[in-house]
């Protein structure tokens, strides 16, 4: 019953390199969303998937781009990270738009 | 523009006490409105869903109550407890805009000993 896994847990980047931030879900919900969170803020959402093969922007996309690759996985990459990009990154799932579950998170550090 | 606003932004209370965590928001037209917990380096967890027709939906010691026509929504938890310190965030979804709900930015519940 794990739920929403996001991969990797803590990762640090030096200005200018690429990653990609993983999230599977086992819930078999059709709507998948990335979030950042800033110290002492709300969350903020990045992109979203309605369903599998859809993605729209969501409040603060630039920087970063993102892969419906099936039903559950929904990744986030940052094609070349920024200081600002420093942040905690939540994925979710949910069955509509009615609750989510979120994921435990990705600590990401730009340096 | 869809906005959430919470209050108060933080608060101490004593183990044992009760307290109230406001909400306001301004989504339109409405669908539902949730209450999350979320703990230090943890992601939110669910604590209530709500829709239009519902007033009060209780999680254990979390109540929280709606009034669609003020706009207005509240979490009380009683009895705290040292595991209740942490953010507690009111989400609320339109109906024309499925994929963004609007966030408040939370209050953060600290309950000491």
């Amino acid at each position: 019953n794990a739920g929403v896994t996001q991969t990797p847990k803590f990762q640090v980047l030096k200005t200018g390199q690429s990653m990609t931030l993983q999230c599977a879900q086992d819930m078999n919900h059709n709507s998948m969303y990335w979030y950042r969170q800033d110290p002492g803020m709300g969350l903020r959402l990045i992109y979203y998937s309605a369903s599998e093969g859809t993605t729209d922007k969501g409040e603060v996309p630039n920087g970063y781009n993102v892969s419906r690759l099936n039903k559950r996985e929904f990744s986030l990459r940052l094609e070349s990270a920024a200081p600002s990009q420093t942040s905690v990154y939540f994925c979710a799932s949910s069955y509509s738009y009615y609750g989510y579950t979120f994921g435990s998170g990705t600590r990401l550090t730009v340096v | 523009k869809n906005q959430v606003e919470q209050s108060p932004q933080s608060l101490i209370i004593l183990e044992g006490k009760n307290c109230t965590l406001q909400c306001n928001y301004t989504v339109s037209p409405f669908s539902n409105l949730r209450w999350y917990k979320q703990d230090t380096g943890r992601g939110p967890v669910s604590l209530t869903i709500m829709t239009f027709s519902e007033n009060t939906k209780s999680n254990g010691r979390y109540t929280a109550t709606l009034d669609a026509d003020t706009k207005q929504s509240s979490l009380h938890i009683t009895a705290s407890q040292l595991s209740d310190s942490a953010s507690y965030i009111c989400v609320v979804s339109a109906e024309t805009n499925a994929g963004k709900s609007t966030f408040g930015d939370g209050t953060t519940l600290t309950v000491k000993p």
